[in-house]
């Protein structure tokens, strides 16, 4: 079974500065996505960035870019010039690349605050 | 992005009672939804996963008499909380998936008395 690991509870960012959350997951598949999620105080789960794990290029939407190591099972996010805004809870996710009904699997999340 | 809606948003019942929550895709066909469970400070559970017209996939430990799924068509999923209990309070969030994204509800916070 894949499972996915956020090691940081909590994280601190002064406002204007670059935070780095970290995600490792467990999986046999070779193909497969990986994603991370924002879940602000609303609790509307919001997608930040989606990364193909066949595609070699890191993604990047904005200031959030992701680091993404295959080999090494890894998938860290990178906020950069962090804004009062982006204080959420943070979600890491996995899903297999095929099958319509395949299912995200959710790491434990990362509280975010921000700053000034 | 696409629009889930969820209604009600916030639900407060007696025990025992029955509550239905409904979920659906505002412009766009689902073709897979899904119902996650959330506790504070926690993160997302994923309850049961249903396709348009067949029977929901609950996952292990699920109750699946008492939390009822229909995907009734494309656009509309409702899950049933039958005879709730005070430690069926929590959030729940319904989630919708086309082909290629996975578009997440706004949630229904249910209290039970």
């Amino acid at each position: 079974a894949q499972t996915v690991t956020q090691s940081q509870p909590e994280m601190s960012v002064q406002e204007a500065e670059t935070v780095t959350l970290s995600c490792t997951y467990d999986t046999s598949e070779s193909d497969y996505y990986l994603f991370w999620y924002k879940q602000p105080p609303s609790r509307q789960m919001i997608l930040v960035i989606r990364q193909e794990a066949y595609k070699q290029q890191n993604a990047t939407e904005n200031r959030f870019s992701v680091n993404f190591q295959k080999a090494a099972k890894s998938f860290s996010l990178k906020i950069s010039d962090s804004q009062l805004g982006d204080a959420a809870m943070y979600f890491c996710a996995y899903r297999r690349y095929t099958g319509t009904a395949s299912k995200l699997t959710f790491g434990t999340g990362t509280r975010l605050q921000v700053t000034l | 992005g696409a629009v889930v809606s969820q209604h009600p948003s916030w639900v407060i019942c007696k025990s025992g009672t029955s509550v239905k929550i409904e979920c659906r895709s505002l412009d766009f066909q689902a073709t897979t939804m899904f119902w996650y469970r959330q506790f504070p400070k926690q993160s997302l559970m994923l309850m049961a996963t249903s396709n348009e017209g067949s029977k929901a996939t609950y996952e292990q430990g699920v109750e699946k008499d008492k939390f009822l799924i229909n995907h009734a068509s494309l656009t509309l999923s409702t899950l049933t909380v039958t005879s709730a209990h005070p430690e069926d309070s929590s959030f729940y969030i319904c989630s919708a998936r086309d082909v290629y994204e996975q578009f997440f509800g706004p949630g229904t916070r249910l209290t039970v008395l």
